[in-house]
């Protein structure tokens, strides 16, 4: 398998414009997570999916965010309209659904909001 | 609920020195316990994982983890330091009741080896 598959792995955008990312998570997992790092912050859960469903979106910081899952092997994180407070890197992760399986972390996209 | 602390922000080590880095949890019921490690513009890759199998645990490139729950721990130890070792280190908790599939990160140790 190729491992969770995140696009783009470099954003960058101006102060107002609409940024999509995407993520593919290992074929077989049913449960995906979206976080963000900075360096101010460090990891923090933003929304997590299981079976496609939204289980806890509590992370999300506003309303300028969002994300979908329309099905089992696809997920986007929308950010609408971007600020330059929303630069940092963004992972999305998948795992089966039990309490002992590890999550495994795609590479990530850095997003710059200029 | 759970947490996870973890002590020192960044820890540096001389090549060829014991690695230790502490991590202390929090939680209702029996958790889970991992540790992830990440290379600079890396996403986070899993070292090892407590399960209630064995309290010592073995991972990836010379790591282990006890788990002790008297002193609600779950250090990471490395006899030998490595230059490659120098990366940033996550302890998580998960918990072990139905549904509860989210992981609690601490903040991360940054370790420095030093030649």
């Amino acid at each position: 398998d190729a491992g969770v598959i995140q696009s783009p792995r470099h954003e960058v955008t101006e102060m107002g414009q609409e940024v999509t990312l995407r993520c593919k998570p290992i074929s077989g997992h049913n449960s995906l997570f979206w976080y963000r790092q900075t360096m101010m912050r460090g990891l923090e859960l933003l929304i997590y999916f299981n079976n496609n469903v939204p289980i806890d979106d509590s992370g999300m910081p506003e309303d300028r965010f969002s994300a979908k899952m329309p099905n089992a092997s696809f997920s986007t994180l929308k950010i609408q309209p971007s600020e330059p407070r929303d630069s940092a890197v963004y992972f999305c992760a998948s795992s089966l659904q039990r309490g002992e399986s590890e999550q495994f972390f795609g590479p990530g996209t850095r997003l710059t909001v200029l | 609920a759970q947490s996870v602390t973890q002590l020192g922000s960044h820890v540096s080590v001389s090549e060829g020195a014991l690695v230790l880095l502490r991590c202390n949890y929090s939680s209702s019921v029996p958790p889970y316990l991992f540790w992830y490690v990440q290379y600079p513009n890396q996403g986070l890759q899993l070292l090892l994982k407590y399960t209630s199998a064995a309290t010592l645990v073995k991972g990836i490139n010379g790591f282990e983890a006890e788990f002790k729950k008297s002193e609600t721990s779950f250090h990471l130890t490395k006899p030998s330091a490595h230059m490659s070792d120098a990366a940033e280190y996550f302890c998580a908790v998960s918990l072990s009741g139905a549904g509860s599939y989210q992981l609690t990160f601490g903040k991360g140790t940054k370790l420095s080896v030093i030649p």
